[in-house]
């Protein structure tokens, strides 16, 4: 079962760039990556996937190294709203379904 | 509005007595999925469902079960709740599997004591 490793905690100054890491060092050549975030009190939002390319959207960008073993989330310009909890997922073809969360990474946005 | 819904929000029960928390999308989504989130233990995968009449375990099923009798819904039922299943619980669901995205219910947060 492909398994991702985070930093349990980090920070960041408001207005700042923000790099998340993820390690899926076991990661296979059909596995997506996948990041969510989750805000205190609710449930895990989407924020962006990717296979092999770098990929942007309006909330982050992804950065895939070129082994893919590792990854990064890249948000901007952090906000006070970002503060939350981020997980980096490992999300296999249709021949394996499950869906290995982890514990994330809790980010904390200093004013 | 494209949402999951999930229902009771909270619910405190007692030990043994059988209860449903159901979930409900209205995205025409094919995959399903339960999972319930303890502190320091981050989110498991109980069970999830490719389609209608098509259920597998995750990583933690036992003391669960689920139906995908429609593909709207797929409720979570627990036939004799114990304590060690007191958690928060959220719904998801996605149009396929890798390349999708999951939205996810608000959760319900469940006691059993």
């Amino acid at each position: 079962d492909a398994k991702t490793t985070q930093p349990n905690s980090m920070e960041s100054n408001e207005e700042e760039p923000v790099h998340l890491p993820c390690n899926h060092s076991t990661i296979s050549g059909t596995d997506y990556i996948h990041w969510y975030r989750q805000l205190p009190s609710q449930g895990p939002e989407y924020v962006i996937h990717g296979l092999t390319s770098n990929v942007n959207n309006r909330m982050a960008s992804l950065a895939i190294a070129e082994d893919r073993k590792s990854s990064t989330l890249i948000l901007h310009r952090a906000t006070l709203r970002d503060a939350a909890v981020y997980y980096c997922i490992l999300r296999p073809p249709p021949t394996g379904n499950q869906f290995y969360f982890g514990t994330g990474t809790s980010l904390t946005v200093i004013p | 509005e494209a949402q999951v819904t999930q229902n009771p929000r909270y619910l405190i029960t007692v030990t043994g007595k059988k209860l449903t928390v159901t979930c409900s999308q209205n995205m025409n989504h094919e995959y399903m999925s339960w999972y319930r989130q303890d502190p320091g233990l981050g989110l498991r995968q109980i069970y999830y469902s490719m389609n209608v009449e098509v259920t597998d375990k995750g990583d933690v099923p036992e003391g669960y079960k689920v139906s995908r009798k429609e593909k709207r819904n797929f409720p979570l039922i627990l036939e004799s709740p114990s304590p060690n299943q007191t958690s928060l619980y959220f719904c998801a669901s996605s149009l396929g599997t890798s390349g999708y995205e999951q939205y996810f219910g608000p959760g319900t947060r469940l006691t059993v004591t």
